[in-house]
C-alpha cells in the first residue's frame, strides 16, 4: 500500500520560513494536499492540487510537488500558524493521509 | 453556505456495530465531481481516511478496513451513512465527514465537519 511520511516535527522562529516535507514514492506524479488543525478544531485544507490555495487561506502557504516529495511552505510564519499539518495524496482511487507534522513556531 | 454535521453514539460496546450519520447543506451529492468522506482521528494520533461515497454511488473504502465499513447515502435526506461492525476499543476515535471535490485529476477535502468522538468501551 502507498504510504506518506511526514517529520513528526518542524521548529520555526517568528517570520521565519518554515517548511513541511511529505514523501513518497513518485508522489510528484501524483497531487498532494495539506491540511492544517489546530488544538480541538478539524482540519483546514491550505493547499490542494500541489500548489492551489482556497479562497480565504493567506498568501503565505504556498505548495510544491516534484520526484518523491511534496512541500508546504509557510513564509513569515506567525504564532497563528503553531498547527499540525497532514499531507494527503489520492492513489488507486484511495485516499492517503500521511502521518502529520506539529510546527512549532518559538 | 457547506455545513455538515456527524451524529452518532457517543459511547458503544465491544462487538457492537457503530452507524454515523453526516447531515449536510450547501452542495447537492447529485453534482457530478462531488463526493463525501469519512475521516476518523485517534486521541493525539493522526488522521486516517475510512470511506468515500461519489455523487454516482461509487464507494470506495479504505483497503485495511473494508471489510468492516459500509457507506451509503441518502439524497433526499442530504444524508451519508457509515456503518462499522464489530468495533473494538481500538477504533475509538473523533469521526469526521467532509465535503469531497476533484480537480484535474486530484480529491481532496474542502470542508469538514466538527466531528464526533465514539469511544467504544464495555
Amino acid at each position: 500500500s502507498y504510504e506518506l511520511t511526514q517529520p513528526p516535527s518542524v521548529s520555526v522562529s517568528p517570520g521565519q520560513t518554515a517548511s513541511i516535507t511529505c514523501s513518497g514514492d513518485k508522489l510528484g506524479d501524483k497531487y498532494a494536499c495539506w491540511y492544517q488543525q489546530k488544538p480541538g478544531q478539524s482540519p483546514v485544507l491550505v493547499i490542494f492540487q500541489d500548489t492551489k490555495r482556497p479562497s480565504g487561506i493567506p498568501e503565505r502557504f504556498s505548495g510544491s510537488n516534484s520526484g518523491n516529495t511534496a512541500t508546504l511552505t509557510i513564509s513569515g510564519t506567525q504564532a497563528m500558524d503553531e498547527a499540525d499539518y497532514y499531507c494527503q495524496a489520492w492513489d488507486s482511487n484511495t485516499v492517503i493521509f500521511g502521518g502529520g507534522t506539529k510546527l512549532t513556531v518559538l | 453556505q457547506i455545513t455538515l454535521k456527524e451524529s452518532g453514539p457517543t459511547l458503544v460496546k465491544p462487538t457492537q456495530t457503530l452507524t454515523l450519520t453526516c447531515t449536510f447543506s450547501g452542495f447537492s451529492l447529485r453534482t457530478n465531481g462531488v463526493g463525501v468522506g469519512w475521516i476518523r482521528q485517534p486521541p493525539e494520533k493522526a488522521l486516517e481516511w475510512l470511506a468515500l461515497i461519489y455523487w454516482n454511488d461509487d464507494k470506495r473504502y479504505s483497503p485495511s478496513l473494508k471489510s468492516r465499513f459500509t457507506i451509503t447515502k441518502d439524497t433526499s435526506k442530504n444524508q451519508v451513512v457509515l456503518t462499522m461492525i464489530n468495533m473494538d476499543p481500538v477504533d475509538t476515535a473523533t469521526y469526521y465527514c467532509a465535503h469531497s471535490m476533484s480537480t484535474g485529476g486530484s480529491r481532496y477535502f474542502d470542508l469538514w465537519g466538527r466531528g464526533t468522538l465514539v469511544t467504544v468501551s464495555s
